[in-house]
This record gives C-alpha cells, sequence and structure tokens, in this order.
C-alpha cells in the first residue's frame, strides 16, 4: 500500500505544452524531493522541499519549478516542455534522518 | 559533499547462488545514513536495507545484508539465494550532514540466471 503517489504515470506531450506532475503523500512527512532519471542511469536531485513554503533548487539545473502550499502535496511544473525534458520524474519524501520513499514515477515523453 | 560510487554496471548470477553489489562512499561528515534501493523494469524505486554511520553491527533484512567496512568506506549489498525475481537495477546512496538528502550511485544492473 502505497503512501506517496505520482500521477500520471506516464504521459505523451507535444512541445510547448505546460505540465504539471503531481506528488502527495499521507506519511506525514516535512522533507519532500524530485529527482530526474534517464533510463538506465543515476537518480539526479533537481527539487527538495523542507515543509510548506520552502523549495530549494537541486544539484542538476532543470527548467522545472516546485511548489509546496501543502505538505502533503509537492507538484512540479514545466511551463514549455521541450523534448530535453524526456526523462522519468521521480518523487520521494523522509522523515527526520531516515530513508526516503518513492512514488512511482512519472515517465514523460515530449515529442 | 558526498559521493557514492558503483563500479559494476552489470552483474550476473545462478539463481540460488549469492552475489555482492559494491559500494564505496565518501563523506566529510562523521555522522552519515548508507542505504540501497532496488528498482525493477517498471520503475519504482524500492528501500531495501539501511546502514548508519555508528552502527557496530552489519544491517541484515531477510535475503539482503550489508557488508559494511568504515575505515575502507566501502558498503557492499550481499543478496543470498538469489531468485529470478531479484533482476533489477540496484542503486546505494548516501545522505548526511544538515540537510541529510540522498545522494544516489549509477546503479548496478543485476540479472539472475535460471
Amino acid at each position: 500500500e502505497a503512501d506517496i503517489y505520482q500521477t500520471p504515470r506516464y504521459l505523451v506531450i507535444g512541445t510547448g505544452k505546460k505540465i504539471t506532475l503531481e506528488c502527495s503523500q499521507t506519511m506525514g512527512h516535512d522533507k519532500m524531493y524530485w529527482y530526474q532519471q534517464d533510463p538506465g542511469m543515476e537518480l539526479h536531485l533537481i527539487h527538495y522541499s523542507y515543509g510548506v513554503n520552502s523549495t530549494e533548487k537541486g544539484d542538476l539545473s532543470s527548467e522545472s519549478t516546485v511548489s509546496r502550499i501543502r505538505t502533503e502535496h509537492f507538484p512540479l511544473t514545466l511551463e514549455s516542455a521541450r523534448p530535453s525534458h524526456t526523462s522519468q520524474y521521480l518523487c520521494a519524501t523522509a522523515g527526520v534522518n531516515t530513508e526516503a520513499f518513492f512514488g512511482q514515477g512519472t515517465r514523460l515523453t515530449v515529442v | 559533499a558526498q559521493k557514492i560510487t558503483q563500479t559494476q554496471p552489470g552483474m550476473f548470477v545462478q539463481e540460488k547462488e549469492a552475489v555482492t553489489l559494491d559500494c564505496t562512499y565518501d563523506t566529510s561528515d562523521q555522522s552519515y545514513g548508507l542505504f540501497w534501493y532496488k528498482q525493477p523494469s517498471s520503475g519504482e524505486m524500492i528501500f531495501l536495507i539501511y546502514q548508519g554511520s555508528y552502527d557496530e553491527q552489519n544491517a541484515t533484512e531477510g535475503r539482503y545484508s550489508l557488508n559494511f567496512q568504515k575505515a575502507r568506506k566501502s558498503a557492499n549489498l550481499v543478496i543470498s539465494a538469489s531468485q529470478l525475481g531479484d533482476s533489477a537495477m540496484y542503486f546505494c546512496a548516501i545522505a548526511s550532514g544538515g540537510s541529510y538528502i540522498p545522494t544516489f550511485g549509477r546503479g548496478t544492473s543485476l540479472i539472475v540466471h535460471p
């Protein structure tokens, strides 16, 4: 039974479209993360949050933006999708000094 | 700064045998956590096992154990009695310092042969 949810699971969208990837958790954790992962490659941190109204950019530069208006919700938005944004996006949450729990991921294809 | 190195891009093992996946790490913090995740072809990241830097015993979770050698900065994952369902990518990760944000290695692809 998942405690962190990502939607959609798969998304194919045209260049220039605005998209929002949803991530919600029911674990009550303050920390939430977004990672980007190309197939068979390592995970790169693109955004993180320590709590409501807290958002920071990660190690990998990304054109996406995030918001954290509620503890349980951490959506990621691309204002204008491009083929270079094609990747898997993984959302995660963690407690204080605990392991990170991941959602199922969103596989984004921009055509 | 923290870093994970996984030097085995791919590993093959016979069903029912044991396999060791290598992981070395680097961090300037004295307090840190080491994690292993499994990623099947479906893409989700499944947490397997955790080792704290101050833990004196090697962590074990069922068929998974972590061979923690602090002086060598290594945290190898041992899977005993491999099963066909163990075929997947395996990622080692470290979290340390005040932020405690996980940094992942490049992963190792494990294929279990019948």
